[in-house]
Order: structure tokens, then C-alpha cells, then sequence
């Protein structure tokens, strides 16, 4: 079955970066595109960018321009997503979930929280 | 970006009552080339990812039982439960894919009365 498992969570002091990974299995990794997804505690959903796995296309939210890069290895079937500057605005879960061409998102990951904090 | 507005912001149903979840998009979501709408609706329980339950506003994902639909086009969409069952307690977004950046909306707290 498809499966999405992103790396454990983490902690970081706020101006460094974080790196999350995302694997993925049970389909062909190129055919989908991949986004990050990420939610604040108690907030609701917002959307960073997706990544096509098959060349590397990206496209962010502006919000996040300059500050997220989505990268993937084919060989592994991952794709990575790295937050810098961190600052406490940034704790959150965030979640790696694919998509067809048309946009819908399914399955989603497990989810990784990312805790900043001095 | 385009602007998703949920009503109510929370929701109390008694078990076997229906449960009606509403989403306003700020520009309309519909695709003339095509006439589909691009809205999805999901669910998430606490300490879950959210979860897939309907696309192009009113196609159920497979294993998503028949009491949850949806319904609307353009502007103006609505989830509705026909049967609130207890495992239904969860937070419900309504998302565009229509334009990037995707949107959701803020999220509708349904409870058991």
C-alpha cells in the first residue's frame, strides 16, 4: 500500500535549520507530485510548497520563499524539505503528502514535529 | 490567494442527526474547460494526519462510507454527514486545489450533543 514515513521529531534553537525527510513506497514515486503541509498546535493547515520528484520542480507559498527548500533523491524514493531561520512561530507538525496532477491530497505522512525553542 | 471561510466553527450533533458543514471560496473554484470543481473535503482526529474524503466536491475517496457527500459549485460548498456516528468526531477542512498557492479552510469542530 502507499506509504509516506517521515523522519522524528526534532528540536532546534531558533535561527537554525531543520531538515525533515520523507519516504516514500508502494507506488512509483515519479508519477505524483509531493507537498508539505504543515500545522501549528491547535491551528489549522498551511500549505509551504510541493516538489516534482521526477526533476526537482519546485513551487513555494510566497511566505516561505527564500527560507524552504524541497529536495528529492530518486534512488531512495525521499524527498526532503529544509526550514532555516527558524524562530517559534515555526513549531509545528508538518506533514509530507502527495498528490495526483490535479491537486487533491492523499495519503499524507505521520506527520514530524519540529519544535523551536531557545 | 484565494480565501476559504468554513461555517460554523464548531458543531454539535446528536448520534444519528445530520451533521452540515459549510465552505465559501473567495473566487470561484470551477474549471470551465473541464466543470469540475477543484474542492476537497478532510478529516482529522486528534493526533492523526488529516484524511482524504472527498474530491472534486462531491467525489467520495474509496472506503470513505456513504453517509459523508458533498455538494456545491463555484463560491459555495457543503459537507454533510447524514448520520453523525461517533467516529466522526474530528476536525473537517475544506481545501482548493485550484491555484497554487492551495488553501484550506480553517477547520470545523464537529462534536456529539
Amino acid at each position: 500500500q502507499v506509504q509516506l514515513l517521515q523522519s522524528g521529531a526534532e528540536v532546534k534553537k531558533p535561527g537554525a535549520s531543520v531538515k525533515v525527510s520523507c519516504k516514500a513506497s508502494g507506488y512509483t514515486f515519479t508519477s505524483y507530485f509531493m507537498h508539505w503541509v504543515r500545522q501549528a498546535p491547535g491551528q489549522g493547515l498551511e500549505w509551504l510548497g510541493r516538489i516534482t520528484p521526477s526533476g526537482g520542480s519546485t513551487t513555494y507559498a510566497q511566505k516561505f520563499l527564500g527560507r524552504v527548500t524541497m529536495t528529492t533523491d530518486t534512488s531512495t524514493s525521499t524527498v526532503y524539505m529544509e526550514v532555516s531561520s527558524l524562530r517559534s512561530e515555526d513549531t509545528a507538525v508538518y506533514y509530507c503528502v502527495r498528490s495526483t496532477m490535479f491537486g487533491w491530497l492523499d495519503p499524507w505522512g505521520q506527520g514530524t514535529l519540529v519544535i523551536v525553542s531557545s | 490567494d484565494i480565501v476559504m471561510t468554513q461555517s460554523p466553527d464548531s458543531l454539535a450533533v446528536s448520534l444519528g442527526e445530520r451533521a452540515t458543514i459549510n465552505c465559501k471560496s473567495s473566487q470561484s473554484v470551477l474549471y470551465n474547460s473541464n466543470n469540475k470543481n477543484y474542492l476537497a473535503w478532510y478529516q482529522q482526529k486528534p493526533g492523526q494526519p488529516p484524511k482524504l474524503l472527498i474530491y472534486w466536491a462531491s467525489t467520495r475517496e474509496s472506503g470513505v462510507p456513504d453517509r459523508f457527500s458533498g455538494s456545491g459549485s463555484g463560491t459555495d460548498f457543503t459537507l454533510t454527514i447524514s448520520s453523525l456516528q461517533a467516529e466522526d468526531v474530528a476536525v473537517y477542512y475544506c481545501q482548493q486545489y485550484y491555484t497554487i498557492p492551495q488553501t484550506f479552510g480553517q477547520g470545523t469542530k464537529l462534536e456529539i450533543k
